[in-house]
Formats: structure tokens, C-alpha cells, sequence
């Protein structure tokens, strides 16, 4: 099964911080690969797919790179309302299954 | 709009069953596969299955394979999963997620979750 492993699991930032958040496949993935955020006690919403492509309503200061193993997540400039737990999520496998990162917490600092 | 609408929380014994059903509108139910994905206190998500609402076929996690079973029901709307023989550790927010057409095969919709406790 394929792993992910995001790093780093918590970050304190302050308003305004670029923010950048990693995720590692444990084998590569080519660019199946997805990000969400979520709030405590919501649902996860969708943020970035296929690794660099935004998600529709979703602001353009959140980004995704990356292909293969190594993947990004940046937030240009943090906003009050992103301070949340980000998931990776990987859909390559043959046959598809689907795998997430552990999730890394976005704090207030 | 897109609605993923779940039934409610339930409590179970240790070696009971639950069924959590998901109902969907806003979009064509027959087009788009639902996963369903759990997530125990404090932990990551974690994908337990998927069904293809046209036809019917099933993928199961094989940490769940044996315990699990998706179905869906056109005429309702409602896809639903149960999850047989419960363990204290299958305590957890059981999420539907309907999965878009976009490339990388993301979960572009989510119901509100359902809580299942298990407890004796």
C-alpha cells in the first residue's frame, strides 16, 4: 500500500505568513494527488487536485506543486479563516484505493 | 446546489451493526461514484470503500474487506454503508464523499459526517 507522510504534523504561523506544508509518497504517484482542508467538527473541503489545480471558489493564495513523490502546499498569505488541519490524499494505486497524510495543523502563533 | 445529506448518530454495542445512509441531490446520482471515509478521534482520514452508483460495482479497503458493505439506491438518492461486527476502535465521524470528474479523482463534495460511538 502506498504511504503518505506529511511534514510538518503542526506549524504556528501569524496573519499574513507564507505557509508551506509538504507531503511524501511512499512510491511515486505521478500527480494523483489532492488536498483538503478541515475545520473542527466539519467536513474536509476540497482545496487543490491532480496536485496544482484549484479547486473552484477556493482563493487563489493556496497553491499546489509538485509530481511523483514530493508535494506542496502553500498558502501565500495566511488568513484568519485558514487556520485548520490540511490532508493529502493520494489515488494513484493500482487497483485505486485512496490514502491520506496524517494531517498537518495550522495554529495560531 | 450539491447536498450530501447524512442520517444521524448512532449507539452501538461491541459485535453490533450500524448503517449510515447518505442522501444526495443537486447533481446526476447515477454519474458520480461515492467513497465513504472515517475518522476516529484525533486521527486521519481514512478511506474505507467506493460504490459506482451506475452500476452498482464495489471497492472495499482491505482493512475493512469482510465488515463492510456499500449499496446504492437510484430510486432514493441514497447510497448507505454498513459496517458489521464493531470494535470499540470503529468509534468515529463516518464521512460520504462524492467523488468529482476532475483529474486525481478528488472528493469534491462531503456529507456533515455521522457519529458512531461503540460502547458496551
Amino acid at each position: 500500500d502506498i504511504q503518505m507522510t506529511q511534514s510538518p504534523s503542526s506549524l504556528s504561523a501569524s496573519v499574513g505568513d507564507r505557509v508551506t506544508i509538504s507531503c511524501r509518497a511512499s512510491q511515486t504517484i505521478s500527480n494523483y494527488l489532492n488536498w483538503y482542508q478541515q475545520k473542527p467538527g466539519k467536513a474536509p473541503k476540497l482545496l487543490i487536485f491532480a496536485a496544482s489545480s484549484l479547486q473552484s471558489g477556493v482563493p487563489s493564495r493556496f497553491s499546489g506543486s509538485g509530481s511523483g513523490t514530493d508535494f506542496t502546499l502553500t498558502i501565500s498569505s495566511l488568513q484568519p479563516e485558514d487556520f485548520a488541519t490540511y490532508y493529502c490524499q493520494q489515488s494513484y494505486s493500482a487497483p485505486r484505493t485512496w490514502t491520506f497524510g496524517q494531517g498537518t495543523r495550522v495554529e495560531i502563533k | 446546489q450539491v447536498q450530501l445529506v447524512q442520517s444521524g448518530a448512532e449507539v452501538k454495542k461491541p459485535g453490533a451493526s450500524v448503517k449510515v445512509s447518505c442522501k444526495a441531490s443537486g447533481y446526476s446520482f447515477n454519474s458520480y461514484a461515492m467513497h465513504w471515509v472515517r475518522q476516529a478521534p484525533g486521527q486521519r482520514l481514512e478511506w474505507m470503500g467506493w460504490i459506482n452508483t451506475g452500476n452498482g460495482d464495489t471497492k472495499y479497503s482491505h482493512k475493512f474487506q469482510g465488515r463492510v458493505t456499500i449499496t446504492s439506491d437510484t430510486s432514493a438518492r441514497t447510497v448507505s454503508m454498513e459496517l458489521s461486527s464493531l470494535r470499540f476502535e470503529d468509534t468515529a465521524v463516518y464521512y460520504c464523499a462524492k467523488m468529482g470528474e476532475a483529474s486525481g479523482f478528488p472528493f469534491d463534495y462531503w456529507g456533515q459526517g455521522t457519529l458512531v460511538t461503540v460502547s458496551s
